[in-house]
């Protein structure tokens, strides 16, 4: 079974422009969790999308949106870049019960300069 | 708010030596418990979970979890360590609500 890709990998943006990341879960899994990693706040976690719903959100500004389509692929939109949103972005995906193990794909390393 | 603590920021060990990384946790409710281990140029894998049941809890590659309720613990361990466990290692706890919270990590470096 393919596991969680994203894509693109690597992304170099500048101050006050907006990203767009994606996230197709494995197979079968409906929910799609998002989490940003950095050196300094380590791994938090931004939304998780279920069935098309936002299920949960953490302490992020609005600036961090997210959606999720029928067939659970999931995007994550930044909008006015600043340079402190440079991290690695992390998607997890899972079933269909919320305590069930989010696995990891190999997260969008996104540079804003 | 849940939070989740790991007590040791970088560990060093020589190979062949015991390893022992705490995690606590703050929630008084019925928690899921997890570690992740995040190798080099890879991204996060799950090495063992706690959902209920044993509080000891056997992952992959030999390592084991084992929790303790009354300490709100899950700390890990593994007898004797390899040079290929060098990694970093996250603790982390989903509570009712369902988020996933994560401790700051820990990066152990075992020396050949």
């Amino acid at each position: 079974k393919a596991g969680v890709t994203q894509t693109p990998r690597y992304l170099i943006k500048t101050r006050g422009q907006q990203v767009t990341l994606s996230c197709s879960p494995i197979s079968g899994h409906r929910s799609v969790s998002w989490y940003q990693q950095t050196p300094g706040q380590g791994l938090q976690f931004l939304f998780e999308y279920f069935s098309e719903t936002q299920r949960n959100k953490g302490n992020f500004p609005g600036r961090f949106s997210g959606r999720q389509f029928s067939n659970s692929r999931s995007e994550m939109n930044v909008s006015t870049l600043e340079l402190g949103d440079s991290a690695l972005y992390l998607c997890a995906s899972s079933g269909t019960v919320s305590t069930d193990t989010q696995y990891f794909g190999p997260g969008t390393r996104l540079t804003v300069l | 708010a849940q939070s989740v603590s790991q007590h040791n920021h970088h560990v060093i060990l020589s190979e062949a030596a015991s390893l022992e990384l705490g995690c606590n946790y703050s929630y008084g409710g019925t928690v899921n418990l997890f570690w992740y281990v995040q190798y080099p140029g890879q991204h996060l894998q799950l090495l063992l979970k706690y959902f209920s049941g044993d509080p000891l809890v056997k992952g992959i590659k030999g390592f084991e979890a084992e929790f303790i309720k009354s300490k709100f613990s899950f700390n890990l361990r593994k007898p004797s360590v390899q040079w290929s466990d060098t990694a970093e290692y996250f603790c982390a706890v989903k509570g009712q609500g369902g988020k996933l919270i994560f401790g700051q990590g820990t990066e152990l470096s075992v020396k050949p």
